[in-house]
Protein backbone atom coordinates (compact mmCIF):
# COMPACT_ATOMS: atom_id res chain seq x y z
CA UNK A 1 0.00 0.00 0.00
CA UNK A 2 1.35 3.47 -0.93
CA UNK A 3 1.69 5.71 2.12
CA UNK A 4 0.09 8.50 0.08
CA UNK A 5 -2.77 7.84 -2.36
CA UNK A 6 -4.58 9.91 -4.95
CA UNK A 7 -5.91 9.66 -8.06
CA UNK A 8 -4.10 10.20 -11.10
CA UNK A 9 -6.96 11.31 -13.18
CA UNK A 10 -7.22 13.96 -15.42
CA UNK A 11 -10.07 15.10 -13.42
CA UNK A 12 -12.04 17.32 -15.82
CA UNK A 13 -14.26 19.72 -14.89
CA UNK A 14 -15.96 23.05 -16.40
CA UNK A 15 -15.11 26.17 -15.62
CA UNK A 16 -17.09 27.69 -12.78
CA UNK A 17 -17.33 24.04 -11.35
CA UNK A 18 -16.37 22.78 -8.03
CA UNK A 19 -12.94 20.61 -8.23
CA UNK A 20 -13.06 18.25 -5.87
CA UNK A 21 -9.04 16.41 -5.28
CA UNK A 22 -9.54 13.82 -3.15
CA UNK A 23 -6.28 11.98 -0.79
CA UNK A 24 -6.02 8.85 1.77
CA UNK A 25 -2.92 8.27 3.31
CA UNK A 26 -1.41 5.09 5.66
CA UNK A 27 0.04 6.37 8.29
CA UNK A 28 -3.03 7.41 11.29
CA UNK A 29 -0.66 8.89 13.09
CA UNK A 30 0.51 11.95 10.45
CA UNK A 31 0.80 15.11 11.38
CA UNK A 32 0.14 17.95 9.10
CA UNK A 33 -1.31 17.68 5.82
CA UNK A 34 0.04 20.26 2.76
CA UNK A 35 -1.46 20.77 -0.84
CA UNK A 36 1.05 21.67 -3.68
CA UNK A 37 0.03 22.32 -7.30
CA UNK A 38 2.29 22.03 -9.67
CA UNK A 39 2.14 23.52 -13.11
CA UNK A 40 3.65 21.51 -15.78
CA UNK A 41 7.57 22.07 -15.73
CA UNK A 42 7.39 24.28 -12.91
CA UNK A 43 8.05 23.51 -9.25
CA UNK A 44 5.49 22.57 -6.58
CA UNK A 45 3.66 25.79 -4.67
CA UNK A 46 1.95 25.55 -1.35
CA UNK A 47 -1.46 26.57 -1.40
CA UNK A 48 -3.38 24.70 1.67
CA UNK A 49 -1.68 23.49 5.12
CA UNK A 50 -4.33 21.97 7.63
CA UNK A 51 -3.66 20.43 10.90
CA UNK A 52 -6.92 19.26 12.51
CA UNK A 53 -9.58 17.58 11.74
CA UNK A 54 -12.33 19.82 9.78
CA UNK A 55 -12.23 22.78 7.24
CA UNK A 56 -10.15 24.77 6.57
CA UNK A 57 -10.65 27.35 3.59
CA UNK A 58 -8.91 30.55 1.88
CA UNK A 59 -10.00 32.47 -1.09
CA UNK A 60 -11.34 29.99 -3.44
CA UNK A 61 -9.68 27.09 -1.78
CA UNK A 62 -10.99 24.52 0.81
CA UNK A 63 -8.99 22.06 2.51
CA UNK A 64 -10.73 19.24 4.77
CA UNK A 65 -9.01 16.97 6.81
CA UNK A 66 -11.10 13.61 8.65
CA UNK A 67 -8.32 11.77 10.61
CA UNK A 68 -10.50 8.99 11.46
CA UNK A 69 -11.34 8.18 7.97
CA UNK A 70 -7.46 8.91 6.83
CA UNK A 71 -8.16 11.20 4.09
CA UNK A 72 -7.79 15.15 3.08
CA UNK A 73 -9.48 16.55 0.39
CA UNK A 74 -9.39 20.24 -1.79
CA UNK A 75 -11.94 21.58 -3.27
CA UNK A 76 -11.45 24.65 -5.61
CA UNK A 77 -14.69 26.48 -5.99
CA UNK A 78 -15.12 28.54 -9.34
CA UNK A 79 -12.75 26.63 -11.36
CA UNK A 80 -10.66 28.85 -13.82
CA UNK A 81 -8.77 27.31 -17.00
CA UNK A 82 -5.51 28.85 -14.83
CA UNK A 83 -6.38 26.12 -11.76
CA UNK A 84 -5.52 23.26 -14.97
CA UNK A 85 -2.28 21.86 -12.58
CA UNK A 86 -1.32 19.09 -10.89
CA UNK A 87 -2.12 18.75 -7.46
CA UNK A 88 0.34 17.02 -4.71
CA UNK A 89 -1.17 15.69 -1.73
CA UNK A 90 1.77 15.61 1.19
CA UNK A 91 1.77 14.32 4.73
CA UNK A 92 4.08 14.42 7.48
CA UNK A 93 3.80 10.92 9.02
CA UNK A 94 4.49 10.24 12.82
CA UNK A 95 7.91 9.29 13.39
CA UNK A 96 9.40 9.28 10.15
CA UNK A 97 11.85 12.13 10.73
CA UNK A 98 11.35 15.85 11.10
CA UNK A 99 8.54 17.78 9.01
CA UNK A 100 9.86 15.09 6.30
CA UNK A 101 7.02 15.17 3.84
CA UNK A 102 5.63 12.42 1.65
CA UNK A 103 4.25 13.16 -1.47
CA UNK A 104 1.31 11.22 -3.32
CA UNK A 105 1.66 11.51 -7.27
CA UNK A 106 -0.78 14.17 -7.59
CA UNK A 107 -4.02 14.60 -9.36
CA UNK A 108 -4.16 16.09 -12.62
CA UNK A 109 -6.54 18.81 -13.12
CA UNK A 110 -7.94 20.15 -16.29
CA UNK A 111 -9.94 23.39 -16.57
CA UNK A 112 -12.31 23.40 -19.91
CA UNK A 113 -13.98 27.00 -20.86
CA UNK B 1 11.87 38.15 -0.12
CA UNK B 2 13.63 36.23 -2.73
CA UNK B 3 12.85 32.37 -2.97
CA UNK B 4 15.16 29.57 -2.62
CA UNK B 5 17.42 29.41 -5.92
CA UNK B 6 18.99 26.96 -7.53
CA UNK B 7 21.26 26.43 -10.45
CA UNK B 8 22.09 24.71 -13.11
CA UNK B 9 18.05 24.59 -14.35
CA UNK B 10 18.87 21.90 -17.11
CA UNK B 11 21.77 19.39 -17.48
CA UNK B 12 22.10 16.47 -19.99
CA UNK B 13 25.05 14.02 -19.11
CA UNK B 14 25.90 10.56 -20.09
CA UNK B 15 25.94 7.69 -17.63
CA UNK B 16 29.02 6.97 -15.47
CA UNK B 17 29.30 10.78 -15.58
CA UNK B 18 29.63 13.16 -12.71
CA UNK B 19 27.39 15.85 -12.08
CA UNK B 20 26.88 18.51 -9.16
CA UNK B 21 23.22 20.82 -8.32
CA UNK B 22 23.51 24.24 -6.15
CA UNK B 23 20.91 25.39 -3.99
CA UNK B 24 20.89 28.78 -1.98
CA UNK B 25 17.50 28.38 0.82
CA UNK B 26 15.65 31.48 1.42
CA UNK B 27 17.46 33.92 4.08
CA UNK B 28 17.07 32.76 7.56
CA UNK B 29 15.65 29.38 6.67
CA UNK B 30 17.65 26.72 9.06
CA UNK B 31 16.33 23.47 7.32
CA UNK B 32 16.83 22.77 3.70
CA UNK B 33 15.90 19.67 1.79
CA UNK B 34 17.04 17.84 -1.30
CA UNK B 35 13.92 16.22 -3.54
CA UNK B 36 14.24 13.88 -6.98
CA UNK B 37 11.11 13.78 -8.58
CA UNK B 38 10.47 11.14 -11.39
CA UNK B 39 8.24 11.88 -13.86
CA UNK B 40 4.81 11.11 -13.16
CA UNK B 41 5.69 10.86 -9.40
CA UNK B 42 5.35 12.99 -6.62
CA UNK B 43 9.23 14.50 -5.26
CA UNK B 44 10.73 12.09 -2.99
CA UNK B 45 13.00 13.14 -0.37
CA UNK B 46 16.54 12.36 -0.47
CA UNK B 47 18.52 14.27 2.09
CA UNK B 48 17.84 17.17 5.20
CA UNK B 49 19.86 19.07 6.51
CA UNK B 50 19.39 21.10 9.65
CA UNK B 51 22.03 24.45 9.40
CA UNK B 52 25.11 22.36 8.29
CA UNK B 53 24.06 18.81 9.63
CA UNK B 54 22.14 15.99 8.69
CA UNK B 55 18.83 15.39 9.95
CA UNK B 56 17.26 12.49 7.27
CA UNK B 57 18.91 10.94 4.53
CA UNK B 58 17.85 7.44 4.59
CA UNK B 59 16.76 7.45 1.25
CA UNK B 60 20.40 9.05 -0.48
CA UNK B 61 21.55 6.40 -2.28
CA UNK B 62 24.93 6.99 -0.71
CA UNK B 63 26.87 4.53 -3.17
CA UNK B 64 26.63 7.50 -5.85
CA UNK B 65 25.26 10.42 -3.84
CA UNK B 66 26.35 13.13 -1.70
CA UNK B 67 25.73 16.26 -0.29
CA UNK B 68 26.79 18.85 1.49
CA UNK B 69 25.54 22.06 3.38
CA UNK B 70 29.22 23.30 4.56
CA UNK B 71 28.43 26.61 6.37
CA UNK B 72 24.87 25.90 6.89
CA UNK B 73 23.46 28.09 3.93
CA UNK B 74 23.96 26.94 0.31
CA UNK B 75 23.92 23.22 -0.21
CA UNK B 76 25.39 21.51 -2.88
CA UNK B 77 24.35 17.77 -4.11
CA UNK B 78 26.47 15.40 -6.59
CA UNK B 79 25.73 12.21 -8.42
CA UNK B 80 28.67 10.57 -9.37
CA UNK B 81 28.46 7.91 -11.46
CA UNK B 82 24.98 8.94 -12.98
CA UNK B 83 22.66 5.76 -14.28
CA UNK B 84 19.95 6.24 -16.51
CA UNK B 85 16.91 6.10 -13.98
CA UNK B 86 18.58 9.36 -12.15
CA UNK B 87 16.64 10.99 -14.70
CA UNK B 88 14.93 13.72 -12.56
CA UNK B 89 13.60 17.12 -11.58
CA UNK B 90 15.90 17.62 -8.20
CA UNK B 91 14.31 20.14 -6.30
CA UNK B 92 15.38 22.12 -3.36
CA UNK B 93 13.51 23.18 -0.31
CA UNK B 94 13.61 25.18 2.60
CA UNK B 95 11.85 25.72 5.67
CA UNK B 96 12.23 28.14 8.77
CA UNK B 97 13.10 25.51 11.11
CA UNK B 98 11.74 21.71 11.67
CA UNK B 99 10.90 20.23 15.22
CA UNK B 100 8.91 17.67 15.97
CA UNK B 101 5.41 18.39 16.91
CA UNK B 102 5.82 22.09 15.49
CA UNK B 103 4.47 22.80 11.91
CA UNK B 104 6.59 24.35 9.19
CA UNK B 105 6.19 24.71 5.72
CA UNK B 106 8.32 23.97 2.74
CA UNK B 107 8.77 26.20 0.17
CA UNK B 108 10.63 24.81 -3.40
CA UNK B 109 13.08 25.97 -5.36
CA UNK B 110 12.89 26.18 -9.66
CA UNK B 111 14.41 23.00 -9.48
CA UNK B 112 17.49 21.58 -11.85
CA UNK B 113 16.09 18.77 -14.73
CA UNK B 114 18.67 16.24 -14.99
CA UNK B 115 18.76 13.99 -18.17
CA UNK B 116 21.40 11.09 -18.34
CA UNK B 117 21.56 9.67 -22.15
Amino acid sequence: QKEVEQNSGPLSVPEGAIASLNCTYSDRGSQSFFWYRQYSGKSPELIMSIYSNGDKEDGRFTAQLNKASQYVSLLIRDSQPSDSATYLCAVTPFGGGYNKLIFGAGTRLAVHP
Amino acid sequence: EAGVAQSPRYKIIEKRQSVAFWCNPISGHATLYWYQQILGQGPKLLIQFQNNGVVDDSQLPKDRFSAERLKGVDSTLKIQPAKLEDSAVYLCASSLDFRRGVNYEQYFGPGTRLTVT
